[in-house]
């Protein structure tokens, strides 16, 4: 199994401010990563696919990088829509796709 | 627009049987695969299987295989998860993807299904 950890798992900001959400795999998936948005109460939202590739609709201050095994989620600045919590997910074999444990992000 | 809509809330006791159901639309419904994902109370998010409605072609989690059944309906454009034998354990809110291959992201989502099983 391709375990996938996040960090931090409790992000504290305000609005404004740069924040990075990190990602790692177990083992190498290339760029087979997404990232989704997931708000109380409600069904997870895609983010970002392949790595970096920005899905349709989804504001530009959200970015993604990396490739192997170390993956990051950048938001540029912070909106108050944006408090929320984050997940990644690696789908490098469809044998078993899993998620990270995600990553809330509070209001400092 | 494309939309996954899936059935409503339901309280079971233990022992007891369950079928949900996730209704595509708003797309070509045999083109695309549906997975079914987990979230327990208060936690994270869990990949449980996979079916392709266009041949039924299904694959499960390893830690899912046994406890549940993904089928589907092309004919209705609906897929479905089901328990024969519900537990405690089996709480949770149950949510319907949709991915353009087997091994891929979810570009959309079903509102989820809330699962309670309760004595």
């Amino acid at each position: 199994d391709i375990q996938m950890t996040q960090s931090p798992s409790t992000l504290s900001a305000s609005v404004g401010d740069r924040v990075t959400i990190t990602c790692r795999a177990s083992q190498s998936i290339s760029s087979w990563l997404a990232w989704y948005q997931q708000k109380p109460g409600k069904a997870p939202k895609l983010l970002i696919y392949k790595a970096s590739s920005l899905e349709s609709g989804v504001p530009s201050r959200f970015s993604g990088s990396g490739s192997g095994t170390e993956f990051t989620l950048t938001i540029s600045s912070l909106q108050p829509d944006d408090f929320a919590t984050y997940y990644c997910q690696q789908y490098n074999t469809y044998l078993l796709l899993t998620f990270g444990g995600g990553t809330k992000v509070e209001i400092k | 627009e494309v939309q996954l809509v899936q059935s409503g809330a339901e309280v079971k006791k233990p022992g007891e049987s369950l079928k949900i159901s996730c209704k595509g639309s708003g797309y070509n419904f045999t083109s695309f695969w549906i997975a079914w994902v987990r979230q327990m109370p208060g936690k994270g998010l869990e990949w449980m299987g996979i079916i392709y409605p266009g041949d039924s072609h299904t694959i499960y989690s390893p830690s899912f295989e046994g406890q549940v059944t993904i089928s589907a309906d092309k004919s209705i454009n609906t897929a479905y998860l089901q328990w024969s034998s519900l537990k405690a354990s089996d709480t949770a809110m149950y949510y319907c993807a949709r991915s353009v291959v087997v091994a891929s992201y979810f570009d959309s989502w079903g509102q989820g299904t809330l699962v309670t099983v309760s004595s």
